[in-house]
């Protein structure tokens, strides 16, 4: 059973980056799309960008100028990079399965809790 | 940008009863050429990460109760939960896939108990 493990700082200072790591166990990472998701504090969610285990990549547009997402696939690992942060990116960060076609999302890690403060 | 809008923002039903989502897209999110609708349903319980539910508009995901079914075609869109148990309440999320680039989420739908 695949499950996903996000890893990373908590605690962003802002104009700085966010650099978190999902790591894949139980499974390859291999032939699917991985994704990363945000949702700030009590509000709903946003998809921030999917990479294909290939290395290609597809990015929210509002978000496309300060993400880097990309893959390690002989760690198992995808990582995410948000640069330039701000109190507006504070969010619960998670990362997940999206298949062997772009689309649902059937997998989830437990999610990363990234606070953006001096 | 595919917009996604879920009705209601909350919703309170007796246990035991129908419970009703609805979402409405910008656009269609139909390929005509294949027949198939690019949206997915999640729940997600407080503190928890979202459940993959419904995918294709109507296929329930491997694992979830029969009492989840979605409907609907084209820009709108239904989840019905046919018989209200408590570990259902939770809140209820669209999503589409249609579009490149970008998967757009529904605001949500929080669902409790009457």
């Amino acid at each position: 059973q695949v499950q996903l493990q996000e890893s990373g700082p908590g605690l962003v200072k802002p104009s700085e980056t966010l650099s978190l790591t999902c790591t894949v166990s139980g499974g390859s990472i291999s032939s699917y799309y991985w994704s990363w998701i945000r949702q700030p504090p009590g509000k709903g969610l946003e998809w921030i960008g999917y990479v294909y285990s290939s290395g290609n990549t597809n990015y929210n547009p509002s978000l496309k100028s300060r993400v880097t997402i990309s893959v390690d696939t002989s760690k198992n690992q995808f990582s995410l990079k948000l640069s330039s942060v701000t109190a507006a990116d504070t969010a619960v960060y998670y990362c997940a399965r999206e298949g062997s076609i772009s689309g649902w999302m059937d997998v989830w890690g437990q999610g990363a809790t990234v606070t953006v403060s001096s | 940008d595919i917009v996604m809008t879920q009705s209601p923002d909350s919703l309170a039903v007796s246990l035991g009863e129908r419970a009703s989502i609805n979402c409405k897209s910008s656009q269609s999110v139909s390929y005509s050429s294949n027949n198939k609708n690019y949206l997915a349903w999640y729940q997600q319980k407080p503190g928890q990460p979202p459940k993959l539910l419904i995918y294709w508009a109507s296929t329930r995901e491997s694992g979830v109760p029969d009492r989840f079914s979605g409907s609907g075609s084209g820009t709108d869109f239904t989840l019905t939960i046919s018989s209200l148990q408590a570990e259902d309440v939770a809140v209820y999320y669209c999503q589409q896939y249609y579009s490149t680039p970008g998967h757009t989420f529904g605001q949500g739908t929080k669902l409790e108990i009457k």
